[in-house]
């Protein structure tokens, strides 16, 4: 079955780092686009960034970009997110998402979230 | 960036209620259009993918239509499980972008 777990979450102060981590299993990790989603509280998803199997090519929201990094360790079948510049709007659940089998674009799995928590 | 607009924000039903929530795409995106489920608490979970196949494991309660610009989710008879949020999303071009939701309540 399909796993993923993600961990790193927690409280940083505004300007902060953080990097999430996701831990997959159950398929074949190098083969799938993967992404980042995430959850204000109380709000809607939102798109974070997304990454190719192969690591070559990485895609970034406005809201991140030049912020955050996305990366993988297809050996380790664990995916990244490197957020610096931390601000209280990036507050959520951040979830990671792997792409689905049949070219759609959707994300067919997901994890059960980590919550960022940026405040002073 | 494509905007999507999901009708109503929320709603509610009965169990046993026949429940379609509509979702509209600011310009033609095929059937590049998915549905996802969210449970209070818990991670979304795609239903629909390409406007109207069912994922595998998904009740057949749950169907989807439309291209272009206009999408449907139709749940036949509303299950106590199936209260929750469902948000459309757009994967026709980068980023793929969401619906803002919409709630399905207990009446």
């Amino acid at each position: 079955d399909v796993q993923l777990l993600e961990s790193g979450g927690g409280l940083v102060q505004p300007g902060g780092s953080l990097r999430l981590s996701c831990a997959a299993s159950g398929f074949t990790f190098s083969s799938y686009v993967m992404r980042w989603v995430r959850q204000a509280p109380g709000k809607g998803l939102e798109w974070v960034s997304s990454i190719t199997g192969s690591g070559a090519s990485t895609y970034y929201a406005d809201s991140v970009k030049g912020r955050f990094t996305i990366s993988r360790d297809n050996s380790e079948n664990t995916l990244y997110l490197q957020m610096n510049g931390l601000r209280a709007e990036d507050t959520a659940v951040y979830y990671c998402a792997k792409d689905s089998e049949d070219g759609s674009g959707a994300n067919g799995y997901w994890g059960q979230g980590t919550l960022v928590t940026v405040s002073s | 960036d494509i905007q999507m607009t999901q009708s109503p924000s929320s709603l509610s039903a009965s169990v046993g209620d026949r429940v379609t929530i509509t979702c509209r795409a600011s310009q033609s995106i095929s059937t590049y259009l998915n549905w996802y489920q969210q449970r209070p608490g818990k991670a979304p979970k795609l239903l629909i993918f390409a406007a109207s196949n069912l994922q595998s494991g998904v009740p057949s309660s749950f169907s989807g239509s439309g291209s272009g610009t206009d999408f449907t989710l139709t749940i036949s008879s509303l299950q106590p499980e199936d209260f929750a949020t469902y948000y459309c999303e757009q994967t026709y071009i980068s980023p793929g972008t969401f619906g803002q939701g919409t709630k399905v309540e207990i009446k």
